[in-house]
């Protein structure tokens, strides 16, 4: 069945970098494209960034951008998100989660992981 | 950029009875409207697509209607494993923001 297990959380300073990555398994990866969604403590879903299957399309919501560098690499079935310069404000649960539609970039997704936590304090 | 509204934020029934969760965009979204469940500690679960499309596996009780900038959705008969925060998504091209609203949370009275 489809699985995507999201590893590389954990507590970090505010201004420093880490990298999450999700291991997907279960489903063609390289035919699907593939989001970021976070949820602060206690708080509702954010939209975090998606990447098209070919790495042609790239989005960022508009609090990540500059900041967050999402990519891919369809040989090791895997979804990273590389954050950088983080906040407090960044921390949250991360989930990947896999598009609904095959090629095209349909904007919601049917699966997601269990996600990993980043807290960013000092 | 879309805001999406959902309402109430808490809305308070009992096993059996009918929910209407209510879901407001801040412009028009055609049917590009997404639903999702969520429990503590899990993944959204996806219930309904383009506004009106039950997911694969998602019971006939759940349905979702709406067009334009107002959409909803319906649970008929509420059963116990339906207790959970609901959100809204819009998939709108451009500009490539897919954003939630704030979620329901619908509680056992």
């Amino acid at each position: 069945q489809v699985q995507l297990v999201e590893s590389g959380g954990g507590v970090v300073q505010p201004g420093r970098s880490l990298r999450l990555s999700c291991a997907a398994s279960g489903f063609t990866f390289s035919r699907y494209g593939m989001h970021w969604v976070r949820q602060a403590p206690g708080k509702g879903l954010e939209w975090v960034a998606v990447i098209s299957y070919d790495e042609d399309n790239i989005y960022y919501a508009d609090s990540v951008k500059g900041r967050f560098t999402i990519s891919r690499d369809n040989s090791k079935n895997t979804l990273y998100l590389q954050m950088n310069s983080l906040r407090a404000e960044d921390t949250a649960v991360y989930y990947c989660a896999k598009d609904m539609e095959e090629i095209a970039v349909a904007g919601f997704f049917d699966v997601g992981g269990q996600g990993t936590l980043v807290t960013v304090s000092s | 950029e879309i805001v999406l509204t959902q309402s109430p934020a808490t809305l308070s029934l009992s096993p059996g009875e009918r929910a209407t969760l209510s879901c407001r965009a801040s412009q028009s979204l055609s049917n590009f409207l997404t639903w999702y469940q969520q429990k503590p500690g899990q993944a959204p679960r996806l219930l309904i697509y383009d506004a009106s499309y039950r997911a694969t596996g998602i019971p006939a009780r759940f349905s979702g209607s709406g067009s334009g900038t107002d959409f909803t959705l319906t649970i008929s008969s509420l059963e116990p494993e339906d207790f959970a925060v609901y959100y809204c998504q819009q998939r709108t091209n451009w500009p490539y923001r897919y954003t939630f609203g704030q979620g329901t949370k619908l509680e056992i009275k």
